[in-house]
């Protein structure tokens, strides 16, 4: 079973500019996470998508959206960078359709904001 | 709003010494969920604990969650250079998992 897919694994934007994510769950997960993690900031939650639908969002900025297709793939966007988004975007999938259960994280893609 | 405290934020120790990291919320948690990250990796779930006093192992690792349920530690004995990464509890807010800042394990042989 193919686990969760991130594309892309490292890009590099400049300020001002725009950037898609892209995740791809695992097969039969139907709930996607992403969270940013920077060293000094830990572990932050983004938004988590099910059956296309966001349940929940994060503190951020409205800069940042998502959103989620009927095959449960998901992606991230960013508007207007800032040097602070550079970070590692995780995408993470889940079982769960209630109560947040265990997640698999991709392997992530890594912003470089200059 | 619901937040997870975990301390310590680093350790550094002797191949062989052992360690412990420690978690607390806020609130009543209805699990908590641990997880690894090797340098460079992405995190990886360890285990989750569900029940009031639970204690669960794995090998060298011991995980216990509070009476409360709203604080739990993950004990590694005699740790091994394999056991390095940052250690992360998670509990569930609704629909998202919430994590705690995670403390960085080094292990010098």
């Amino acid at each position: 079973k193919a686990g969760v897919t991130q594309t892309p694994r490292y890009l590099i934007k400049t300020r001002g500019q725009q950037v898609t994510l892209s995740c791809s769950p695992i097969s039969g997960h139907r709930s996607v996470s992403w969270y940013q993690q920077t060293p000094g900031q830990g572990l932050q939650f983004l938004f988590e998508y099910f059956s296309e639908t966001q349940r929940n969002k994060g503190n951020f900025p409205g800069r940042f959206s998502g959103r989620q297709f009927s095959n449960s793939r998901s992606e991230m966007n960013v508007s207007t960078l800032e040097l602070g988004d550079s970070a590692l975007y995780l995408c993470a999938s889940s079982l769960a359709d209630s109560e947040a259960g265990e997640l698999f994280f991709g392997e992530g893609s890594r912003l470089t904001v200059l | 709003g619901q937040q997870v405290m975990q301390i310590p934020q680093y350790q550094h120790v002797q191949e062989g010494e052992d360690f412990t990291t420690y978690c607390n919320s806020s609130t009543t948690l209805s699990n908590i969920q641990w997880y690894k990250q090797r340098p460079g990796g992405h995190p990886v779930f360890l285990i989750q604990l569900v029940k009031s006093g639970e204690v669960k192992k794995q090998k060298r690792l011991t995980f216990q969650f509070g009476e409360a349920k709203k604080n739990s530690s993950l004990h590694i004995t005699a740790t091994q250079t394999t056991d390095v990464g940052t250690y992360f509890c998670a509990g569930p807010r609704g629909n998202k998992l919430v994590f705690g800042a995670g403390t960085i394990l080094r292990v010098k042989s």
